[in-house]
């Protein structure tokens, strides 16, 4: 079965420049997260969707932050302007509801993002 | 709020060894899931385990065993005969089960494991 796939895995851009990260998640998966990670601070939610409803977005960091879910297969991240503080790796993870409880979330590989 | 601590920044260990990763978590739920994740050098995040605060019992798989302590908030991860390929970074994570927190994933900060040949 495949994974959760994201894409581009590497993405080098300049300052102001605008990012969009994608997201696929496994078929069947109502929830799907968005994290980044950083050597500071770690890995972090950022926002997370349930059945395509964004639920909570407080990790988001500032406006110029934006994610989306149009459909159940697919997810965005847009960072508009970029700055050199974005450069992280991104995951995009996927979970279902599932009986008994908070089902375990299957990351993508993440999209390393640098910004210059 | 909910927290995870790794207090082991780095280990190093030699080939064989046994080798216990710690994590302590404060929540103020009474039903929580604990996780744990492993991120090899490639980068990729692989789930290893998942306990929920109900079941204390302690859990064998090959290899790897998991400590599952409620009266010391500790959910301890323990390698037994180390292997080259267990090198990577190790996340504890916690989950609530309450509306607000449903599906969250708190980390810890991870700790970095190397086996030396």
């Amino acid at each position: 079965d495949a994974g959760v796939i994201q894409s581009p895995r590497h993405e080098v851009t300049e300052m102001g420049q605008e990012v969009t990260l994608r997201c696929k998640p496994i078929s069947g998966h109502d929830y799907l997260f968005w994290y980044r990670q950083t050597m500071m601070r770690g890995l972090e939610l950022l926002i997370y969707f349930n059945n395509n409803v964004p639920i909570d977005d407080s990790g988001m960091p500032e406006d110029r932050f934006s994610a989306k879910m149009p459909n159940a297969s697919f997810s965005t991240l847009k960072i508009q302007p970029s700055e050199p503080r974005d450069s992280a790796v991104y995951f995009c993870a996927s979970s279902s509801k599932g009986t008994g409880g908070n089902q375990p979330q299957h990351f993508g590989d993440g999209t390393r993002l640098s910004i210059l | 709020a909910q927290k995870v601590t790794q207090a082991q920044t780095e280990i190093s260990v030699v080939e064989k060894e046994d080798v216990t990763l710690d994590c302590v978590y404060e929540t103020r739920d009474t039903t929580y899931y604990l996780f744990w994740y492993k991120q090899p050098p490639s980068g990729e995040l692989v789930f290893l385990i998942r306990r929920n605060s109900f079941d204390e019992q302690n859990e064998i798989s090959g290899r790897y065993s998991w400590n599952f302590q409620k009266s010391t908030s500790s959910f301890n991860f323990t390698i037994t005969a180390s292997q080259v390929v267990d090198s990577a970074v190790y996340f504890c994570a916690l989950s609530e089960a309450s509306r607000a927190g449903y599906g969250k994933l708190t980390f810890g900060q991870g700790t970095i494991l190397t086996v030396h040949p």
